[in-house]
C-alpha cells in the first residue's frame, strides 16, 4: 500500500480556527517533502516544502513540522479561511531518480463560515 | 495561473478513437511531468521528461504514448483507451536538475472520459 497517507480524510473548522492536516511516511530514506492544495477543478498548488535537514518551515499563514523520528509531517494553517476549502496532499521523495514523489490520498479541509 | 496550460480542460472519447493532450509551461522550466489522477487514489506519476529525454516511464500500457519536442511543450497520444483510463491527467513543470528533485507545478488538467 502507500506509504504516505493520511490519519483523516476530512477535517472540518470554523472560520479563523487554526488548522493542522497530518501525513505519515514509511520510508527513512525520504528526504524532501511537499504539501500542495487542490481545489475543485484545479490542478495541485504548491504550498510550502521541506527537506529532511530541517524540521520546521514557515510560510504566509502555513507551517510544516518534519519528524522524521516517528516519520510524521503536518501542515498548519493559521486563521483558517473559506478559500482554504480544498483537498490538501503531501507528497514525499524517496532520493534517486527526477520526479519521484510519491502522493498521499489526501485531505478534504472545509471551513464552516 | 501557475504557467502551466493544458488543452483540451475536458475530453470524451470512445475506445476507439486516437486523441491528444497538450500541455505548454511558460516557466522556462527543464523538466515536465504527465500523471493520472483518479477518484479517491493519490496521483500516479506516468512519464517524467528531462530536458526533453524521457527518463521515467512507471509501467504505463502502450496505450499512452509521450512526445516531448522541446522543454516547453508536452503532449499525450492516447489510442484504443479502456474506460478504466477516464480520469484527471495533470501535467506539471519543474526546473529540472540531474539527479534531484525540485517543486513541480501543475497545470489545471484534463478530464478525460472514456466510453
Amino acid at each position: 500500500g502507500e506509504s504516505v497517507g493520511l490519519h483523516l480524510p476530512t477535517l472540518s473548522v470554523q472560520e479563523g480556527d487554526n488548522s493542522i492536516i497530518n501525513c505519515a511516511y514509511s520510508n527513512s530514506a525520504s528526504d524532501y517533502f511537499i504539501w500542495y492544495k487542490q481545489e475543485s477543478g484545479k490542478g495541485p498548488q504548491f504550498i510550502i516544502d521541506i527537506r529532511s535537514n530541517m524540521d520546521k518551515r514557515q510560510g504566509q499563514r502555513v507551517t510544516v513540522l518534519l519528524n522524521k523520528t516517528v516519520k510524521h509531517l503536518s501542515l498548519q494553517i493559521a486563521a483558517t479561511q473559506p478559500g482554504d476549502s480544498a483537498v490538501y496532499f503531501c507528497a514525499e521523495n524517496r532520493g534517486g531518480s527526477q520526479g519521484n514523489l510519491i502522493f498521499g490520498k489526501g485531505t478534504k479541509l472545509s471551513v464552516k463560515p | 495561473e501557475t504557467g502551466v496550460t493544458q488543452t483540451p480542460r475536458h475530453l470524451v472519447m470512445g475506445m476507439t478513437n486516437k486523441k491528444s493532450l497538450k500541455c505548454e509551461q511558460h516557466l522556462g522550466h527543464n523538466a515536465m511531468y504527465w500523471y493520472k489522477q483518479s477518484a479517491k487514489k493519490p496521483l500516479e506519476l506516468m512519464f517524467v521528461y528531462n530536458f526533453k529525454e524521457q527518463t521515467e516511464n512507471n509501467s504505463v500500457p502502450s496505450r499512452f504514448s509521450p512526445e516531448c519536442p522541446n522543454s516547453s511543450h508536452l503532449f499525450l497520444h492516447l489510442h484504443t483507451l479502456q474506460p478504466e483510463d477516464s480520469a484527471l491527467y495533470l501535467c506539471a513543470s519543474s526546473q529540472g536538475s540531474s539527479g534531484k528533485v525540485d517543486t513541480q507545478y501543475f497545470g489545471p488538467g484534463t478530464r478525460l472520459t472514456v466510453l
